[in-house]
């Protein structure tokens, strides 16, 4: 069965460090990646997605990057945290299209999460 | 553009129904879908329609009208545990899911 690892689970950091929350899928290949920010009480806004080793689409400029070094591997970085990057950040996956990228039903199944809390 | 809209709370009784519904504006559209997400939790997939009409999985029901752009989740015999928040998201077919902002239930005894 497919299984999805994000950690850490919590993490408080100082405006101006750098970040780095990692992402792991076990038991498929070529999955679909995605990064996700929540705020608190609010919807899911989309940040990256990558549907192949190093192919990145960035939905919303900011001052986050992501980058997928393997196929089964999602990162997402940034040099210098602001306040604003506060929030509930959420790794999902969807199996690959039939013809490749972003097919069908598109079902996503997402990890725990990581709470960050820049201070 | 692409924009869903949805109620941002709901309340209901312990045992009732409650219907959560969806309208959405896309560019594109495959089918639409349901999440859950409990307070301090990750969405979890609930259902799926491509083609009008009902989906039923226990529970939980969901309808969809293409030619209204509309769709809804049905809860039936409501319990404590449904108290969560529920999402909506668009299929537009070959870019990612687009969620609506959710709406929040909340069940009372």
């Amino acid at each position: 069965s497919q299984t999805i690892h994000q950690w850490p689970a919590t993490l408080v950091q100082p405006v101006g460090s750098p970040l780095s929350l990692e992402c792991t899928v076990e038991g498929t290949s070529n999955p679909n990646l995605y990064w996700y920010r929540q705020a608190a009480g609010r919807g899911l806004q989309l940040l990256f997605y990558s549907v192949g080793i190093g192919q990145i689409s960035s939905e919303v400029p900011q001052n986050l990057s992501a980058s997928r070094p393997q196929d089964r591997q999602f990162i997402l970085s940034s040099k210098k945290l602001l306040l604003s990057d506060s929030g509930f950040y959420l790794c999902a996956w969807s199996p690959l299209g039939a013809g490749g990228g972003i097919v069908g039903k598109n079902i996503q199944y997402f990890g725990a999460g990581t709470r960050l809390s820049v201070l | 553009g692409q924009s869903l809209e949805q109620p941002s709370e709901v309340t209901a009784v312990e045992g009732a129904i409650v219907q959560i519904n969806c309208t959405y504006q896309t560019s594109g559209f495959y089918g639409l879908s349901w999440y859950q997400q409990h307070d301090g939790g990750a969405p979890t997939f609930l259902s799926y329609n491509a083609l009008d009409g009902l989906e039923e999985t226990g529970r939980f029901s969901s309808f969809l009208s293409r030619s209204d752009s509309y769709g809804y989740l049905l809860l039936q015999e409501l319990q404590m545990k449904d108290s969560a928040s529920y999402f909506c998201a668009v299929v537009p077919g070959n870019t990612p899911l687009v969620f609506g902002k959710g709406t929040r239930l909340s069940v009372i005894a």
